[in-house]
């Protein structure tokens, strides 16, 4: 079955630059999503079609493509950014989706 | 605004089943896909199938072919996800999720469902 691989974990200070990767055979025919998911509660859509950001997300939240790799960057990490981060997309076909293992991103 | 409220926690035994809704309003309940996706504790997301509210038509992750049935009722905007022969691994929060390109935007506030004898 098809697979999403994500980092375990990413580390960042306050104001740094945190890029989380996600990796697929099918991400250059398929857009990614990416999720950020804070202890307790339901996930939050911060990026769709690989690069799009939904309203109300912060401009710091971006994401890019480049062939089987997506990449979520968040550019001056803030401590309200602690969180899990999960990117999905669909297999080859675009019948089924499936999700990354999930990124802990931790800021020191 | 759109919203999906979900049904309350649920307790099951081995072997039962167990049916979760999920309650749209703020848009067109048939305009777009429905999401089920599952989360066990301290686990990642897990996609168990989708939904087109509007035709009815279904599309189930492999692990749960055979298990799992997700329906709807538009009359009152709430679409439903049954999960047959439980056990104690399909211990988990069990979201829905409005699905307009066949990814989600919005979520449900989850419904925990536990197994156990």
């Amino acid at each position: 079955s098809y697979e999403l691989t994500q980092p375990p974990s990413v580390s960042v200070s306050p104001g740094q630059t945190a890029r989380i990767t996600c990796s697929g055979d099918a991400l250059p025919k398929q857009y990614a999503y990416w999720y950020q998911q804070k202890p307790g509660q339901a996930p939050v859509l911060v990026i769709y079609k690989d690069s799009e950001r939904p309203s109300g997300i912060p401009e710091r939240f971006s994401g890019s493509s480049s062939g089987t790799t997506v990449t979520l960057t968040i550019s001056g990490v803030q401590a309200e950014d602690e969180a899990d981060y999960y990117c999905q997309s669909a297999d080859s076909s675009g019948t089924h989706q499936v999700f990354g293992g999930g990124t802990k991103l931790t800021v020191l | 605004q759109v919203q999906l409220v979900q049904s309350g926690a649920e307790v099951k035994k081995p072997g039962a089943s167990v049916k979760v809704s999920c309650k749209a309003s703020g848009y067109t309940f048939t305009s777009y896909d429905i999401n089920w996706v599952r989360q066990a504790t301290g686990q990642g997301l897990e996609w168990m199938g989708w939904m087109n509210p509007n035709s009815g038509n279904t599309g189930y992750a492999q692990k749960f072919q055979g298990r799992v049935t997700m329906t709807r009722n538009t009359s009152i905007s709430t679409a439903y996800m049954e999960l047959s022969s439980l056990r104690s691994e399909d211990t988990a929060v069990y979201y829905c999720a409005r699905a307009p390109l066949g990814s989600p935007d919005y979520w449900g506030q989850g419904t925990l469902v536990t197994v156990s004898s």
